[in-house]
């Protein structure tokens, strides 16, 4: 399968704890998005990287989140000190940036997180 | 600001029937497309249909189909003959298409259930 895939699947934590979260792209994309999505809800944006510059971050993204793309492929999300307001999935989306198809994103599986 | 609206937050079909999801959006950007993404139950977003704003001809895709109004900023989703693996949650969403950093922002979703 060659989708996006995403690491864990489920994290559970308890208040004020570290977690990070795991995004592979699909391999020729050049672009990685990250969004957020509570229950119920349409997905936020929260940061987008092409290759391994971090382009653009939301005001979502508090100082307790920090993303990384190393080398421009797989990235990660971290968050610090967890709070119950964070439970949420964490989704990773790519793209290689082709405007005449409104440069689709690719979704994966997302990280759905709980904290207790 | 750009935001997307979807006003129904449920809706049911019966199968074979068609269904037809609403959503209005608004910007001040000329170059952007509008999507319709499906979430299954504890399954990955994807893609159902695309249109570019500047194209006047309603996007197809097999039994799905937009109706496309631009000056009134609305794009609604039309399930055509419906099965049952199309119950899922549908969001709306936009994107501007910029040389870099192309987000999307989605709608609040409408949840799809078809009876059997």
């Amino acid at each position: 399968d060659t989708g996006v895939s995403q690491n864990p699947r489920h994290k559970i934590t308890k208040r004020g704890q570290n977690v990070t979260f795991r995004c592979d792209p699909i391999s020729e994309h050049n672009r990685l998005y990250w969004y957020r999505q509570t229950l119920g809800q349409g997905p936020e944006f929260l940061t987008y990287f092409q290759n391994e510059a971090q382009l653009e971050k939301s005001r979502l993204l508090s100082d307790r989140f920090s993303a990384e793309r190393p080398k421009g492929s797989f990235s990660t999300l971290e968050i610090q000190r967890t709070e119950q307001g964070d439970s949420a999935m964490y989704l990773c989306a790519s793209s290689w940036g082709a405007t005449s198809r409104g440069d689709e994103q690719f979704f994966g599986p997302g990280t759905r997180l709980t904290v207790l | 600001a750009q935001t997307v609206t979807q006003s129904q937050p449920e809706m049911s079909v019966q199968e074979a029937e068609t269904v037809t999801l609403s959503c209005t959006y608004d910007t001040s950007e000329n170059n952007y497309y509008l999507f319709w993404y499906k979430q299954p139950p504890s399954r990955q977003m994807i893609l159902v249909i695309r249109q570019e704003a500047y194209k006047q001809q309603n996007a197809t895709e097999n039994r799905f189909s937009v109706n496309f109004q631009k000056a009134a900023k609305s794009f609604s989703l039309k399930i055509s003959d419906s099965q049952l693996g199309d119950t899922a949650m549908y969001f709306c969403a936009f994107i501007v298409i910029k040389a870099a950093g192309n987000k999307l922002t989605f709608g609040g979703g409408t949840r799809v259930l078809v009876k059997p």
